[in-house]
């Protein structure tokens, strides 16, 4: 079974830490990929890296930077946090499909707060 | 733009009754996935189905089944006879090809909600 591991499943931070969210996956899979869920809104895209050391963002990066030095492990880093990055952050891995698309496989979810 | 919408917010259903999520999506890629996944309250994503735009065949997986209508933009979701462990928050997805990455535009989610 594919593993997706999410260092913490909740984290309380204050406004102006910086924040560090780590997400490791033991499937050898090209693609990761950070969400964050909130409420009527879904699952929104920040950064996605399909390769080590390559980094794409998504749909709302503002706030966000991303780090991939090895390939099971892609981290999301808060540089400054703020009370409006509070909600649950999600990471996700796939396999690289030449001909078809891979389903992307989830962690638990790290709930955040930011006081 | 890619858009999925599930219209459905919340949806409440007494155990066995049958039930439909929809899913209504945009993309103007000829080729293109779409997916289901399951949030149950520990709150991991669960993957439940793919499904290739060129493939409109109906797919029935035990109590699961789903209807892809390409003429309709829709990829619905039916859960027969409905048990109280079915009781999550379900995402339809639509996949974009970015980069030899696969990017999923999700909807708003539907929360189901089974009564015993």
């Amino acid at each position: 079974d594919v593993k997706v591991t999410q260092s913490s499943r909740y984290l309380v931070k204050r406004t102006g830490e910086k924040v560090f969210l780590e997400c490791v996956q033991d499937m050898d899979h090209e693609n990761m990929f950070w969400y964050r869920q909130d409420p009527g809104l879904g699952l929104r895209l920040i950064y996605f890296s399909y390769d080590v050391k390559m980094k794409e963002k998504g749909d709302i990066p503002e706030g966000y930077s991303v780090s991939r030095e090895k390939k099971e492990r892609f981290s999301l880093i808060l540089e400054s946090a703020s009370t409006n990055q509070t909600s649950m952050y999600l990471c996700a891995s796939s396999f690289h499909g030449v001909t078809d698309n891979q389903p992307q496989h989830f962690g638990d979810g790290t709930r955040l707060s930011i006081l | 733009a890619q858009k999925v919408t599930q219209a459905q917010t919340e949806i409440s259903v007494v155990e066995k009754e049958d039930v439909t999520l929809d899913c209504v999506y945009e993309t103007r890629d000829t080729t293109y996935y779409l997916f289901w996944y399951k949030q149950p309250p520990s709150g991991e994503l669960v993957f439940l189905i793919r499904r290739n735009s060129f493939d409109e065949q109906n797919e029935i997986s035990g109590r699961y089944s789903w209807n892809f209508q390409k003429s309709t933009s829709s990829f619905n979701f039916t859960i027969t006879a409905s048990q109280v462990v079915d009781s999550a928050v379900y995402f339809c997805a639509l996949s974009e090809r970015i980069q030899g990455a696969q990017k999923l535009v999700f909807g708003q989610g539907t929360r189901l909600t089974i009564n015993p």
